[in-house]
């Protein structure tokens, strides 16, 4: 069965730090994407990559970078996190790309960051 | 720019009753698939359905049916028979023309023994 795998299910973390998020899927997808989820504004793109070391900008950006040495993991990193970078984070891949237009996401549980 | 609309932030059924969610999307593109996404308490988004614009019929999964209105883009989900475990929050969601999946805000249904 399709796995994707979030390292945290809930962090907390202080201003100003760097905080790396972490995801692994085991299914060979080539597709990766990260998302942010706030209530009333559904999820939002912030990274997607359609190959190793292949990297491409979502609607929301700012104060995020990704990582992806290896096809299976596609990291997530607030450089300096700030309390508006408080929301639920999620994980997905999809096997076609370089969108998933008519292949399925398969998500991660989520991971729920805290910015104090 | 494109974008989907979920205009019911909320929604409750009774047991085994049929509930509708509404999503409208805007799209120049002829050529498309269309996704319901499920979100549960345990906060894993599962697919639940999908449609190909370039065909006629609702898509049908079980007790998850869509209506399907291309020329007034709109997209609704109807659960038939409603059951306790249906009770999450609902996403409609549109590949964009760069194939992004653009979500719509999410309506919550809650489901009421």
């Amino acid at each position: 069965d399709v796995k994707v795998t979030q390292s945290s299910r809930y962090l907390v973390k202080r201003t100003g730090e760097k905080v790396f998020l972490e995801c692994v899927q085991d299914m060979d997808h080539e597709n990766m994407f990260w998302y942010r989820q706030d209530p009333g504004l559904g999820l939002r793109l912030i990274y997607f990559s359609y190959d190793v070391k292949m990297k491409e900008k979502g609607d929301i950006p700012e104060g995020y970078s990704v990582s992806r040495e290896k096809k299976e993991r596609f990291s997530l990193i607030l450089e300096s996190a700030s309390t508006n970078q408080t929301s639920m984070y999620l994980c997905a891949s999809s096997l076609l790309g370089p969108g998933p237009g008519n292949s399925p996401l398969h998500f991660g549980n989520g991971t729920r960051l805290t910015v104090t | 720019a494109q974008t989907v609309t979920q205009s019911q932030p909320e929604m409750s059924v009774q047991e085994a009753e049929t509930v509708t969610l509404s999503c409208t999307y805007d799209t120049s593109e002829s050529d498309y698939y269309l996704f319901w996404y499920k979100q549960p308490p345990s906060r894993q988004m599962i697919l639940v359905i999908r449609q190909e614009a370039y065909k006629q019929q609702n898509a049908t999964e079980n007790r998850f049916s869509v209506n399907f209105q291309k020329a007034a883009k709109s997209f609704s989900l109807k659960i038939s028979d409603s059951q306790l475990g249906d009770a999450a929050m609902y996403f409609c969601a549109y590949p964009g023309n760069t194939g992004k999946l653009i979500f719509g805000q999410g309506t919550t249904l809650q489901v009421k023994p």
